[in-house]
């Protein structure tokens, strides 16, 4: 049982290039989640997804798009990455669709974008 | 939208004395409150949550938090630190729709 982890876990990417951030868990659950955590701004949230095949925009979703083709993944794309886009991105899931429910983090993503 | 305050960015404490983590929250609705833990390098970890009953919460790891309505407070507290509480935590909230983070607090334990 892994949890949640991300791919990849480093990435450095020139202004205009695009990437996707995977995703995976293994517990089965429902909703998933992905934020950014930048200094002194704590964690915002970008996307999430409340079961296969829904997205929906969290609190800073412009400039990325989501996909959750399969129950147990989560991708973040980045059409065309932005030096504002320079953060850690940190994916997390949760078992139902209950705001009290604990949500398990993956170990995050630094994306560098120069 | 919510917002959640952490009183305090930097907390140094000597080993073996006690703490307290400062949060508020905006809300005057009903919430539900959590503190997480960040350890380096790593992902978030639920330390502990209020959602109902009792005001005075446990976690993991001998913290423990106590909500107060009034004041729209959720404190996190320690009686006796160790060198392996050094982490950053997180206050966060929900409105049962999403979460909020505050800024976090980076706790130092001091040998």
């Amino acid at each position: 049982n892994a949890g949640v982890t991300q791919t990849p876990k480093f990435r450095v990417l020139k202004t205009g290039q695009s990437m996707t951030l995977l995703c995976a868990q293994d517990m089965n659950h429902e909703y998933m989640y992905w934020y950014r955590q930048d200094p002194g701004m704590g964690l915002r949230l970008i996307h999430y997804s409340v079961g296969e095949g829904t997205t929906a925009k969290g609190e800073v979703p412009d400039g990325y798009n989501v996909s959750r083709l399969k129950k147990q993944n989560f991708l973040l794309g980045l059409e065309s990455a932005a030096p504002s886009q320079t953060s850690v991105y940190f994916c997390a899931s949760s078992r139902i669709a209950d705001p009290t429910d604990t949500q398990y983090f993956g170990p995050g993503t630094r994306l560098t974008v120069l | 939208a919510q917002s959640v305050t952490q009183l305090d960015s930097q907390v140094p404490v000597f080993e073996e004395a006690p703490v307290e983590l400062r949060c508020n929250y905006s809300s005057s609705v009903s919430v539900y409150l959590f503190w997480y833990v960040q350890y380096p390098n790593q992902g978030l970890q639920l330390l502990l949550k209020y959602l109902s009953g009792s005001t005075l919460v446990k976690g993991i790891n001998g913290f423990e938090a106590e909500f107060n309505k009034s004041q729209t407070s959720f404190h996190l507290r320690k009686p006796s630190v160790h060198i392996s509480d050094t982490a950053e935590y997180f206050c966060a909230v929900s409105d049962g729709n999403q979460f909020y983070f505050g800024t976090g607090t980076s706790l130092t334990v001091i040998p």
